[in-house]
């Protein structure tokens, strides 16, 4: 499986201001995603990453609040906008070969807005 | 839209005995995915084990191995022999395709504790 990494793995940040976070794999994928794990929930895809166009999203997340970049096939950013303590979550990337079945989760970054 | 069920918030065992984890899906599709992931305190997403619902056999790795029930729509995970690095949040996951997209559709997580 392909090595993925995010950065910043956590932050902790005032309400109001914007966070970028970067997802990096190490081999050319076909498909990249963002997820959202709220504290003690599981996980809730924001939107699938595609590359050279808008992001496409679902339902509850838009790209005001979540805008998103994935200017080739090894990365991609999120940023979460104007934040609030509800945006308090780990957020996580993950890539899917189209050749694969599977998808494959980077390490997350864990947000605390206060 | 798919849903996936885990009865069992909290589940513990006792070092090398087994255990199993339930989880029930809702899909009016006939060929799909189903996959465990585990989540230890790190918060990585690790998969644990895949299963492809066109095939009869169930999926095995190593220690993990999974009861699929396709008519049932049942896709249990049994841990044999539980080591203490198994202690983690598992989850159960749906792959949902619609439309030309695609998204993981997961339960709400077990939380699995392994005891020495």
């Amino acid at each position: 499986s392909a090595v993925i990494s995010q950065k910043p793995s956590r932050d902790i940040c005032q309400r109001g201001t914007s966070l970028t976070i970067q997802c990096q794999v190490d081999s050319q994928v076909t498909m990249m995603f963002w997820y959202r794990q709220q504290p003690g929930q599981s996980l809730t895809l924001i939107a699938t990453a595609n590359q050279g166009s808008e992001a496409t999203y679902e339902s509850g997340f838009v790209i005001d609040k979540f805008p998103i970049s994935r200017p080739n096939l090894t990365f991609s950013t999120l940023t979460v906008s104007n934040m609030s303590p509800e945006d308090s979550s780990i957020y996580l990337c993950s890539v899917r070969q189209i050749t694969k079945e599977t998808q494959y989760f980077g390490p997350g970054t864990r947000l605390l807005v206060l | 839209a798919q849903t996936v069920t885990q009865s069992q918030p909290e589940m513990s065992v006792q070092e090398a005995e087994t255990v199993t984890l339930s989880c029930t899906y809702d899909t009016s599709e006939n060929n799909y995915y189903l996959f465990w992931y585990k989540q230890p305190p790190s918060r990585q997403m690790i998969l644990v084990i895949r299963q492809e619902a066109y095939k009869q056999q169930n999926a095995t790795e190593n220690r993990f191995s999974v009861n699929f029930q396709k008519a049932a729509k049942s896709f249990s995970l049994k841990i044999s022999d539980s080591q203490l690095g198994d202690t983690a949040m598992y989850f159960c996951a749906f792959r949902e395709v619609q439309g030309g997209s695609e998204k993981l559709v997961f339960g709400k997580g077990t939380k699995l504790t392994v005891n020495p």
